[in-house]
């Protein structure tokens, strides 16, 4: 079974409004983490939430996480054409010795 | 601001070819991992690195695969007899677990097209 899963696995906005997407996981976590791809590029490290976290943000992110629901959001807000990229959330499962388990990602394109 | 390097960035092997994939993780990191990211598909999990030796596995990570850190600052992943389904956008990551936070950062990929 998936540990991560985003959804929408696809989101189109316009830039200036804001993007939200969702990640589910099966099993208690260390602390979920969410990373940016720009196609065909390398991963860009963009927050860790500690699972004693709720909220954390980080300029225009917001992440939140629910450890009762098993699940985190990531917000984006204002968000400009550069925005356009898969997020994916991964975990860091307990006793797991650090590796991280991806989602499939969230494609996101921001319309100028 | 350091980061993690990777070379090369693209490369073409036959099947049944080795090929040696590098990394500088960033200097005072000290856990490297390898990921791999099939064309379309979710980034897996190969194999961590502590203190010279593997600290887990994946699957995937079978006999054909192995790492080194031959130096203080590579480190590197070794495909002994490439297959077609190698061909991959391969990952190297390190983080300075003595944070407590586990950020993994993640170099920029080679791209390995095994033909």
């Amino acid at each position: 079974s998936q540990q991560g899963e985003e959804d929408p696995q696809a989101l189109s906005i316009q830039e200036g409004e804001n993007a939200t997407m969702n990640c589910s996981y099966k099993t208690s976590i260390n602390n979920l983490q969410w990373y940016r791809q720009n196609s065909g590029r390398g991963l860009v490290h963009l927050i860790l939430i500690r699972s004693n976290e709720r909220e954390k943000h980080s300029g225009r992110l917001r992440v939140t996480l629910d450890t009762s629901k098993k699940s985190s959001s990531l917000l984006i807000t204002a968000s400009r054409a550069a925005d356009t990229a898969s997020y994916f959330c991964a975990t860091e499962i307990l006793a797991n010795d650090y590796k991280l388990s991806f989602g499939a990602g969230t494609t996101v394109t921001v319309r100028a | 601001e350091p980061e993690v390097t990777q070379t090369p960035s693209h490369q073409v092997t036959q099947m049944g070819q080795e090929v040696i994939l590098r990394c500088v993780p960033i200097s005072n990191h000290l856990y490297f991992y390898w990921y791999r990211q099939i064309l379309g598909q979710k980034v897996e999990f190969l194999v961590s690195f502590y203190n010279n030796e593997i600290s887990e596995k994946s699957e995937i990570f079978d006999d054909q695969f192995s790492v080194e850190r031959p130096d203080g600052s590579n480190f590197t992943l070794k495909i002994r007899s490439t297959k077609l389904e190698d061909s991959a956008m391969y990952f190297c990551a390190s983080s300075d677990v003595g944070t407590g936070l586990n950020e993994q950062y993640f170099g920029p990929g080679t791209r390995l097209t095994v033909t």
